[in-house]
This record gives C-alpha cells, structure tokens and sequence, in this order.
C-alpha cells in the first residue's frame, strides 16, 4: 500500500495570511494526487487534482504543486470560507489513501 | 447537474447485512469509474470501493475485502454497495462518489450528502 504522510495536522491561521500544506508518498505516485476540502457536516469538495490542476469553480487563490513523493497545497490568501479540513489523496494505486486531513482553524 | 443521492444507511447489529444505494443523476453511470469512501465519527477519510465502468473491474480496501460488494444497475443509473458481516468498526457516514474519469485513476469530482451506517447490538 502506497502510504501518505499528510502535514501539519492542525494549522491556526488568519485571514489574507498564505498557508501550505504539504503531502508525502512513500513511493512515487507521479501526479497522481488531489486535494480536497471538507467543512462540518458536509461532503468532501475536489479543489486540485493532478497534483496541480485547479478544479473548474474553485478560486484561483488555491494552487497545487509538487510531483514524485512530495506536494503542497496553497491557499495564497486565506478568505474566511477556507477555514475547514483538507485532504490529499493518491489515485495512482490501490487502495487509493488518503491523508489524515489538516484542519484549518482561525488564529 | 450531477448529483448522487445516497439510501439504505441505518442502525444495524454486528453481523447483520445492508445495501446502501446511491441514484446518479446528470450523467451516465456506465460512463465513469465509481467509488465509495466512508468516515467514521470524527475521523478521516476512508476509501472503500472502487469500480471501472468497461469491464466492470472491482477494488476493495482490505479491511471490507470478502464482506462487501460494489455493483451497478446500469438500467437505473444507481451504484450500490452490499456490506455483510458488518463490524462495529464499519460505524461510518458512507459517501457514493464520481471519478472523473472512466478509470479509476482520476479525481472524485462529485460526492454524495453522505448516509450513516451505524453497527451496534
């Protein structure tokens, strides 16, 4: 199984701030990698998939770098609808892992 | 507009059996690869099952291998999900959801609201 190591796990932050979160495999999943964002008692929402395509309707204000083993997510200035938990996600094998959620709270 | 309705959750005792459905709307089911993903109370997210619309290739997490079982009617555009000999530790909201692609391989760019299966006597 293809693990995915997924920091930090918490992050307090403020408004306008930039915020990275980042994203380890433990072998190369090429781009093979989404983030996703998930607020209480809602369904998980695709924002970048391929490691760094910007899904259609999510703010420019969100990007995805990184390939191999190693991706970020950021957020380049935090807007009060951000503050919620994210996820990555490996699509390159099974069974397709997720990180275990950074949860984004207001500082 | 796409959308996924999920049914068939419910409170169930250790052992028993339940089928979870989920009615696709605003696409064709047969077109695209389709997953579910579970969350236990409080937790993180937990890919289940997958399965490739051509071919009708199945994947299963290993912790559901040999107990569940995901399945289509083409004919009513709805994905389903069989799970027997359930354990406590399957206590989870379980989320139906499209791949963008008709491999596996892609994003889940839609989600269902999500149905909760609680096991417990």
């Amino acid at each position: 199984d293809i693990q995915i190591t997924q920091s930090p796990s918490s992050l307090s932050a403020s408004v306008g701030d930039r915020v990275t979160i980042t994203c380890r495999a433990g072998q190369s999943i090429s781009n093979y990698l989404n983030w996703y964002q998930q607020k209480p008692g809602k369904a998980p929402k695709v924002l970048i998939y391929a490691a760094s395509s910007l899904q259609s309707g999510v703010p420019s204000r969100f990007s995805g770098s990184g390939s191999g083993t190693d991706f970020t997510l950021t957020i380049s200035s935090l807007q009060p609808e951000d503050f919620a938990t994210y996820y990555c996600q490996q699509s390159y094998n099974t069974p397709y892992t997720f990180g275990q959620g950074t949860k984004l709270e207001i500082k | 507009e796409v959308q996924l309705l999920e049914s068939g959750g419910g409170l169930i005792q250790p052992g028993g059996s339940l089928r979870l459905s989920c009615a696709a709307s605003g696409f064709t089911l047969s077109s695209y690869a389709m997953s579910w993903v579970r969350q236990a109370p409080g937790k993180g997210l937990e890919w289940v099952s997958s399965l490739r619309p051509s071919g009708g290739t199945t994947y299963y997490a290993d912790s559901v291998k040999g107990r569940f079982t995901i399945s289509t009617d083409n004919s009513k555009n709805t994905l389903f999900l069989q799970m027997n000999s359930l354990r406590a530790e399957d206590t989870a909201i379980y989320y139906c959801a499209k791949t963008s692609t008709r491999s596996t391989g892609g994003c889940l760019d839609y989600w269902g609201q999500g149905t909760l299966v609680t096991v417990s006597s």
